[in-house]
């Protein structure tokens, strides 16, 4: 299977940062590879497909880019609402599997 | 809207089997352009990916390696559902349960819609 590593592991940072999180593939995987945001007891939700697609509704502050095996989601200005756990998944291999997971926190 | 609402028991002894159920809403289980999923989250595997049921021409289903000898995932087309039936748990098969629509089966794909999410413990 393809392994994902995500770094940091988790991060500290305050309303109106800058947060960028990393994303590596063990073997290239082209721009297969999405992102997801997950809150404390709620199941992940979909952020960004074809590594920089945003999906609809997602706000504009979150972005992705990176292809072959490395990649980042850049949120350009930390909201309250952000705090959360972020997962990247590679959709290369009909076997998904997905990044250990990036906890941002205040 | 796409809606998927889990049910099932939270709680399955060692050895038995774990039984869990996803009503699907806005969308046909029978849609020959998406995939049913099931993918468990624990703190020692992180999200991992179970298996899936799908129908083109006919019904099929992928499984992951390490639960392939264990696990079923079955279509209810008179219920608009799917299950994930999973033999033989011991407390590893602890983990929330989560059963996710896929947007295609080629390259690219993505999981767009996800269950509420079921914890089930393995225990005595």
């Amino acid at each position: 299977d393809i392994q994902m590593t995500q770094s940091p592991s988790s991060l500290s940072a305050s309303v109106g940062d800058r947060v960028t999180i990393t994303c590596r593939a063990s073997q290239s995987i082209s721009t297969y590879l999405s992102w997801y945001q997950q809150q404390p007891g709620k199941a992940p939700k979909l952020l960004i497909y074809g590594a920089s697609s945003l999906q609809s509704g997602v706000p504009s502050r979150f972005s992705g880019s990176g292809s072959g095996t490395d990649f980042t989601l850049t949120i350009s200005s930390l909201q309250p609402e952000d705090f959360a756990t972020y997962y990247c998944q590679q959709s290369y291999s009909t076997v998904a599997t997905f990044g250990q997971g990036t906890k941002v926190e205040i | 809207q796409v809606q998927l609402q889990q049910s099932g028991p939270g709680l399955v002894k060692p050895s038995q089997t774990l039984s869990l159920t996803c009503a699907i809403s806005g969308d046909s289980v029978s849609s020959t352009s998406v995939a049913w999923n099931w993918i468990r989250q624990s703190p020692s595997r992180g999200l991992e990916w179970l298996g899936r049921t799908y129908s083109r021409s006919k019904w099929y289903n992928d499984y992951a390696e390490s639960v392939k000898s264990r696990i079923t995932i079955n279509p209810d087309t008179s219920k608009n559902q799917f299950s994930l039936q999973l033999n033989s748990v011991t407390p590893e098969d602890t983990a929330v349960y989560y059963c996710v629509r896929v947007s295609s089966l080629t390259a690219g794909y993505y999981f767009d819609y996800w269950g509420q999410g079921t914890l089930v413990t393995v225990s005595s």
